[in-house]
């Protein structure tokens, strides 16, 4: 089976200041790992995503995401913090090698409300 | 490019009721789910469907049932409305149930009260 864990519930950083979003993954695999945001009332936005080659991944808005193999994590960062980028977060995996028993085999984690205070 | 769109975007109903939930892509995609969001849940799975005409179980499919009858279509009916179905569902799609390292594409939700 896989597993999201996103640490932390809350994370509140200044208008500014680099920010780290936490993610670590459980797959019997290799892992397809993704980062998605959700603004209010609104659907979640694909931000990037780890499938090989460089553990540094850049996507939208300025963010970017270190896989870590031996510490199974991909955490989301950002070097400066802007009061828009307040949203909530959600890590996701996929395991390379899954068969699709589990659907497209996307398992989510908790989420985690990021607080930009200016 | 409309992606995908859900409707309605809110909805209340009365236990026992039974509604369906649009869900409509025109990114000509093969796989289509519907989550629900839940406070300090994430997303769990609800169906899913790898191509029209296939259909299968999530996470939590339990009062819920859907068919995919075309490429774009994708509508979740809930049978007979429980206040346990209180929730916020999203529709997803992405290119291929095969490519699993495609990304999927979310509607913009709708929030179901069940009283």
């Amino acid at each position: 089976a896989q597993s999201v864990a996103q640490p932390e519930d809350q994370v509140n950083v200044a208008e500014g200041n680099p920010l780290t979003v936490k993610c670590t993954y459980s797959v019997s695999g290799n892992p397809y790992l993704f980062w998605y945001v959700q603004y209010p009332n609104r659907g979640l936005q694909f931000l990037l995503k780890y499938i090989t080659g460089d553990n540094l991944v850049k996507g939208s808005y300025g963010f970017e995401a270190e896989f870590n193999k031996s510490q199974t994590s991909f955490h989301l960062k950002k070097p400066s913090a802007l009061v828009s980028d307040s949203a909530l977060y959600f890590c996701a995996v996929r395991d390379m090698g899954h068969s699709g028993g589990g659907a497209d085999g996307l398992t989510f984690g908790k989420g985690t409300h990021l607080i930009i205070q200016p | 490019n409309a992606g995908v769109t859900q409707t309605p975007k809110f909805q209340v109903l009365k236990t026992g009721q039974s509604m369906t939930l649009q869900c409509a892509q025109d990114m000509n995609h093969e796989y289509m789910s519907w989550y629900r969001q839940d406070p300090g849940m994430g997303l769990r799975l609800i169906h899913y469907s790898v191509g029209a005409g296939i259909t299968d179980q999530g996470e939590v499919p339990n009062g819920y049932n859907v068919s995919r009858s075309t490429t774009e279509d994708f509508p979740l009916r809930l049978l007979s409305a429980a206040p346990s179905q209180t929730s916020v569902y999203f529709c997803a799609s992405s290119y291929s149930a095969r490519q699993m390292n495609t990304e999927a594409f979310f509607g913009q939700g709708t929030r179901l009260t069940v009283v």
